[in-house]
């Protein structure tokens, strides 16, 4: 069985600070690892993944995580937040096939402070 | 990337009646569909997984009875909620499984549900 966990359901920083969003994963088998991002109303985004190859993956919008098997996590990280990253952001994983499910976080909401 | 789209944005309906909410994969083939329900300032629940040409298979807990899923062909899938009542008021969103990429899911927009 496959989970993740985001530590924070909410997270506020000051505009132009580090972005740090915790999510650490259980998997029996070689995980892949995705971050996506919700604005109000809308669907889901990709931001992100991490399919065994380079630990550290860059994604859209300035964004990157590292994947380190060693903590089980996959941190998402942006070194200096704008005011247009406000949104809530779910972790996910899943493993590769061709029906396998994706199993999400329960989200953390990032809040920007001008 | 991948382009998935979902019909009707928003829909209000009364109590009783049935909604049909669409979900297409535009510029691929999928042969896996997900819905997934997300109530006010939650996560996605996996409702249902949505396989072509065969019944979809259900998450625990989920009436198949209540949300029926068809899967007829390889871009469209979809989720009719029977006889809803205002209980089933959410935000459904459907995602479908790029199979030529590495297993991403791109998703749709998402359907309000209202029912009065």
């Amino acid at each position: 069985a496959q989970s993740v966990t985001q530590l924070g359901s909410h997270v506020s920083v000051s505009e132009g600070a580090l972005v740090l969003l915790r999510c650490n994963y259980s998997s029996s088998v070689p995980p892949y690892l995705f971050w996506y991002v919700q604005y109000p109303n809308q669907g889901l985004q990709l931001l992100l993944k991490y399919t065994s190859a380079a630990t550290l993956v860059k994604g859209i919008n300035g964004f990157e995580a590292e994947f380190k098997k060693s903590e089980t996590s996959f941190h998402l990280t942006k070194p200096s937040a704008h005011m247009s990253d406000a949104a809530e952001y779910f972790c996910a994983v899943s493993t590769y096939s061709s029906a396998s499910k994706i199993i999400f976080g329960s989200g953390t909401r990032l809040s920007i402070r001008p | 990337g991948a382009v998935v789209s979902q019909h009707p944005s928003w829909v209000i309906c009364k109590s009783g009646t049935s909604v049909k909410i669409e979900c297409r994969s535009l510029d691929f083939q999928a042969t896996t569909m997900f819905w997934y329900r997300q109530f006010p300032k939650q996560s996605l629940m996996l409702m249902a997984t949505s396989n072509e040409g065969s019944k979809a298979t259900y998450e625990q807990g989920v009436e198949k009875d209540k949300f029926l899923i068809n899967h007829a062909s390889l871009t469209l899938s979809t989720l009719t909620v029977t006889s809803a009542h205002p209980e089933d008021s959410s935000f459904y969103i459907c995602s479908a499984r790029n199979t030529q990429g590495a297993g991403e899911l791109f998703f749709g927009e998402g359907s309000r549900l209202t029912v009065l």
